[in-house]
C-alpha cells in the first residue's frame, strides 16, 4: 500500500532534550516536506526537500532541521525543543510539486505526529 | 501577500443536505488550486485539483468550482453523509516553477444525523 508513515504518532519531551521525527514514504517520490499545523492556522511549511541531498527551508524553519540521505526517509530533527514546538507535525511526500503538480501528483500526507514540548 | 482565507470557519449540517465552502485567494501568479479533506487524527488527503482553465471538477459527491477573475474557489459537498464530517482544506500553488503552497486555514464540517 502507498503510504507515508511517521513516527512517533504521539510524544511528550522536556524543553531541550534532542528528538527526531521520522517519515519514510514508499511511493519512491522525489520531492518529500514537513509542515506544522496549529489551531486556527493553515499548514506551514518547515523544510522540504526535492531529492536525495537537496533541502531547503520553508517558512518557519527555526528550530530545525532535517536531512535526506535517502530518498524514501526525511527526518525532522528538533535539537533543542522548545514549548512553542508545541504543534502537529505532517510530513509529506509528492510524485511533482508546486507548479509541475498535476492531478496525479497530490501531496500524500502521513497521519501526523503531535508534540508536545513542556 | 500570498494569501488563501476560507470560509465558514465551522459549520454544522444536517445528515442528506447539501452544503458549500468557500475559498479566496490572494496568491499570483496562480497555478492551481486543490481541496483536501483531513478527517480527525489524519492527514489531508486530496479531494479535487483545478487549473486556471477549469471553472468546474467533481469528484462523487463534491464538486469544486473555480473563478479565477475573481480568485475565488467554492467546494460542494451534496448530499451530506456522517462521513463528510471533516475539515476541508483549499491549497493554493503559486506558479513560476517554486516549491510554493498556500494553505487555508480550513473549514471544520459536521454532519449531524
Amino acid at each position: 500500500e502507498a503510504q507515508v508513515t511517521q513516527n512517533p504518532r504521539y510524544l511528550i519531551t522536556v524543553t531541550g532534550k534532542k528528538l527526531t521525527v521520522t517519515c519514510s514514504q514508499n511511493m519512491n517520490h522525489e520531492y518529500m516536506s514537513w509542515y506544522r499545523q496549529d489551531p486556527g492556522l493553515g499548514l506551514r511549511q518547515i523544510y522540504y526537500s526535492m531529492n536525495v541531498e537537496v533541502t531547503d527551508k520553508g517558512d518557519v524553519p527555526e528550530g530545525y532541521k532535517v536531512s535526506r540521505k535517502e530518498k524514501r526517509n526525511f527526518p525532522l530533527i528538533l535539537e533543542s525543543p522548545s514549548p512553542n514546538q508545541t504543534s502537529l507535525y505532517f510530513c509529506a511526500s509528492s510524485s511533482r510539486w508546486g507548479a509541475r503538480a498535476t492531478a496525479r501528483s497530490p501531496l500524500h500526507f502521513g497521519n501526523g505526529t503531535r508534540l508536545t514540548v513542556t | 501577500k500570498n494569501q488563501v482565507e476560507q470560509s465558514p470557519q465551522s459549520l454544522i449540517i444536517l445528515e442528506g443536505k447539501n452544503c458549500t465552502l468557500q475559498c479566496n485567494y490572494t496568491v499570483s501568479p496562480f497555478s492551481n488550486l486543490r481541496w483536501y479533506k483531513q478527517d480527525t487524527g489524519r492527514g489531508p488527503v486530496s479531494l479535487t485539483i483545478m487549473t486556471f482553465s477549469e471553472n468546474t471538477k467533481s469528484n462523487g459527491r463534491y464538486t469544486a468550482t473555480l473563478d479565477a477573475d475573481t480568485k475565488q474557489s467554492s467546494l460542494h459537498i451534496t448530499a451530506s453523509q456522517l462521513s463528510d464530517s471533516a475539515s476541508y482544506i483549499c491549497v493554493v500553488s503559486v506558479s513560476g516553477g517554486y516549491n510554493k503552497l498556500i494553505f487555508g486555514a480550513g473549514t471544520r464540517l459536521a454532519v449531524h444525523p
